[in-house]
């Protein structure tokens, strides 16, 4: 139990364009989902929590207008970069919150990497 | 800021008992202790969580000390397929959202 599903798993694209990508919680509900991303060498880094039916909460330096979240359903959210650039290439990372008594954790989905050109 | 100190990297024998050690020291009394480790270029994994008490399950053993600074987790008969990035990671009370602030880990090599 408790398997996230992400897609793509990979992604290349030109700078400019805009990403979707899709964290899907496969065998359970989550009201909370959390978007990570991770560069080379280095540890995972919060971007934002994602609360089924209302508006993503950002960390600090994340800008809200770049990375869009929508987390319309108890088993999806989505992470859209807009205008990607080439800094923006890294290692994006979902997982989604469960709750059962005393039992809180998160799991988390494989990973997109993305590279924009 | 992560609020865990871990060594930067570990090696272990195959087969043998690996001992992961964290340091937390300014852990408060309602923050857990979790356990996830990353192989490479995957998502992280969850291994185990505690509070207080030690805690065991099908993949590890968790070690808490009486006064809560300090853990160790315990893989029992460690393989290769174990090699990876260990965190140790207490868990933030931030509303509702229970944010984890994650470390640099122990890069654990197991070794045939």
């Amino acid at each position: 139990g408790a398997v996230v599903s992400q897609h793509p798993s990979w992604v290349i694209c030109k700078s400019g364009t805009s990403v979707k990508i899709e964290c899907r919680s496969l065998d359970f509900q989550a009201t909370t989902m959390f978007w990570y991303r991770q560069f080379p060498k280095q540890s995972l880094m919060l971007m934002a929590t994602s609360n089924e039916g209302s508006k993503a909460t950002y960390e600090q330096g994340v800008e809200k207008d770049k990375f869009l979240i929508n987390h319309a359903s108890l088993t999806l959210s989505t992470l859209t970069v807009t205008s990607a650039h080439p800094e923006d290439s890294s290692f994006y990372i979902c997982s989604a919150r469960v709750q059962e008594g005393v039992r809180d954790t998160q799991y988390f989905g494989p990973g997109t990497r993305l590279t924009v050109l | 800021d992560a609020k865990t100190t871990q060594p930067t990297s570990m090696d272990c024998a195959e087969g043998r008992a690996a001992n992961l050690p964290c340091n937390h020291s300014t852990i408060s009394g309602n923050e857990y202790v979790y356990w996830y480790r990353q192989i490479h270029s995957q998502g992280p994994q969850y291994i185990i969580h505690g509070l207080k008490n030690n805690e065991t399950n099908e993949m590890a053993s968790l070690i808490i000390t009486e006064d809560r600074k300090s853990s160790t987790l315990i893989l029992p008969h460690a393989t290769l397929r174990d090699t990876a990035v260990y965190y140790c990671i207490v868990r933030v009370n931030a509303g509702n959202n229970r944010k984890l602030i994650w470390g640099l880990g122990t890069s654990l090599a197991v070794n045939p």
